[in-house]
């Protein structure tokens, strides 16, 4: 079965430390994994896909198939990161598994 | 250009009454998708339709939903006889050609059943 789990509902830091949300997948092929987030009375928006191994906004993501994790990392967090974080996962068929979401709580 | 508009933005409505939600995607964007966010489930895929394939029905939870794309554009996702377990935040996201993964959400209908 497809699945992405992501453990931790919140994360909670101070500006400038660093952060890892985490995501692990269950899959049987070669996924794609994506990570979403959703600023505060704003909508749902792609931050990065897997393939394209970019950073954006300062966080990196990478995939490990042999552990099946697909966590996001940014060294230095900012206030304006705070948000809520989905990690998705595309098992095919042109869609979307989206894990529950981890909110991230950046305090000064 | 315009978003994604989804409307009403809020609906109350009482148990077993159907309802009706509606979705404008972006022009152009040949998929669109319809998601349920309930608190602490994340986002539950429902159904996907695109372009003038049979839409993957596979998400709906049960026979009470249903949803139907016209002329390729406006969709609309009917729940028959709500239970209060269908309260939630039903999310549309379209995607333009080729960019399956590049969804666009709309704002959301917060669907309350009393």
């Amino acid at each position: 079965a497809q699945r992405v789990t992501q453990p931790e509902k919140l994360l909670s830091v101070f500006k400038g430390a660093p952060v890892e949300l985490k995501c692990n997948y269950s899959y049987s092929g070669s996924p794609e994994l994506f990570w979403y987030v959703q600023y505060s009375r704003q909508r749902l928006q792609l931050l990065l896909r897997h393939i394209s191994r970019e950073s954006i906004k300062g966080f990196t993501a990478d995939l490990n198939k042999g552990e099946t994790s697909f966590h996001l990392k940014k060294p230095f967090a900012q206030e304006e990161d705070s948000a809520m974080y989905y990690c998705a996962l595309s098992g095919g068929y042109n869609k979307l598994i989206f894990g529950a979401g981890t909110r991230l709580a950046v305090h000064p | 250009g315009a978003g994604v508009s989804q409307s009403p933005s809020n609906k109350v409505t009482e148990k077993g009454k159907d309802v009706e939600l509606r979705c404008d995607p972006i022009s152009g964007h040949t998929a669109l998708y319809w998601y349920r966010q309930s608190l602490g489930q994340g986002l539950e895929f429902l159904i996907y339709f695109q372009g003038n394939s049979a839409p993957d029905k596979s998400g709906l939870p049960s026979d009470r939903f249903s949803a139907e794309r016209t002329g390729g554009s406006v969709s609309t996702l009917t729940i028959q006889r709500t239970q209060q377990e269908d309260s939630a935040v039903y999310l549309c996201a379209s995607s333009p050609p080729g960019v399956y993964y590049e969804q666009y959400f709309g704002p959301g209908t917060r669907l309350t059943v009393t």
